[in-house]
């Protein structure tokens, strides 16, 4: 399985503050994309960073990828409370369906 | 990316009975993913959903229990059958209308609560 795991699992930081997470996958890659979920609603993508890319940036979200580690975090600089939410990453290998780590529960607290 | 619209929001429903969850997508796309995401947990894929074609099932899932239909390029259904309180998930549709290259777009999900 080329499944993401997340850790940590739940996170909780002072709004202002970063958060970083981490995700590790088993098998070689196209891309690695990280989604938002709110409140158990969709899931909303984020960014996608591709095999041949280190690092990624999107406003606030810096994303890094680690091919021979097999490894990826994101980065959400200064949180706000709206950055309260669930995150997870899911690894792409060809036309393979997206498998789903177990995700990062994030609250950012006011 | 692509619009999907999923029925219904939420649902409560009683052991042995079934619901059907519909998404329909403001493009055609040529596959449709349907997910499960059980309380607390992440999300599980329950199939594959191509038009005219029989939906291809991932392990632990099952025609019987999860029938699918696939009409057209805009439309799909996932029915939940003979429900019992361990089917109480969220259930989430999902297109790949960006290819592989890109990200998922996905309905806002069935909160289904079985008693």
């Amino acid at each position: 399985s080329q499944q993401g795991e997340e850790d940590p699992q739940a996170l909780s930081i002072q709004e202002g503050e970063n958060a970083t997470m981490n995700c590790s996958y088993k098998t070689s890659i196209n891309n690695l994309q990280w989604y938002r979920q709110n409140s158990g609603r969709g899931l909303v993508h984020l960014i996608l960073i591709r095999s041949n890319e280190r690092e990624k940036h999107s406003g606030r979200l810096r994303v890094t990828l680690d091919t021979s580690k097999k490894s990826s975090s994101l980065l959400i600089t200064a949180s706000r409370a709206a950055d309260t939410a669930s995150y997870f990453c899911a690894a792409r290998s060809g036309n393979t369906p997206l498998v789903f780590g177990k995700g990062t529960r994030l609250s950012v607290i006011a | 990316s692509a619009v999907i619209s999923q029925k219904p929001s939420r649902d409560i429903c009683q052991r042995g009975t079934s619901l059907t969850i519909q998404c329909q997508v403001d493009s055609q796309v040529t596959m449709m993913f349907w997910y499960r995401q059980q309380p607390g947990q992440s999300l599980t894929l329950i199939a594959t959903a191509n038009q005219g074609s029989e939906a291809t099932y991932e392990s632990g899932f099952v025609i019987d229990k999860f029938p699918i239909s696939r009409p057209n390029l805009t439309f799909s259904t996932l029915t939940v059958s003979n429900m019992s309180p361990e089917d109480s998930s969220i259930y989430l549709c999902s297109v790949d209308s960006r290819g592989s290259t890109g990200g998922y777009t996905f309905g806002s999900g069935t909160r289904l609560t079985v008693v």
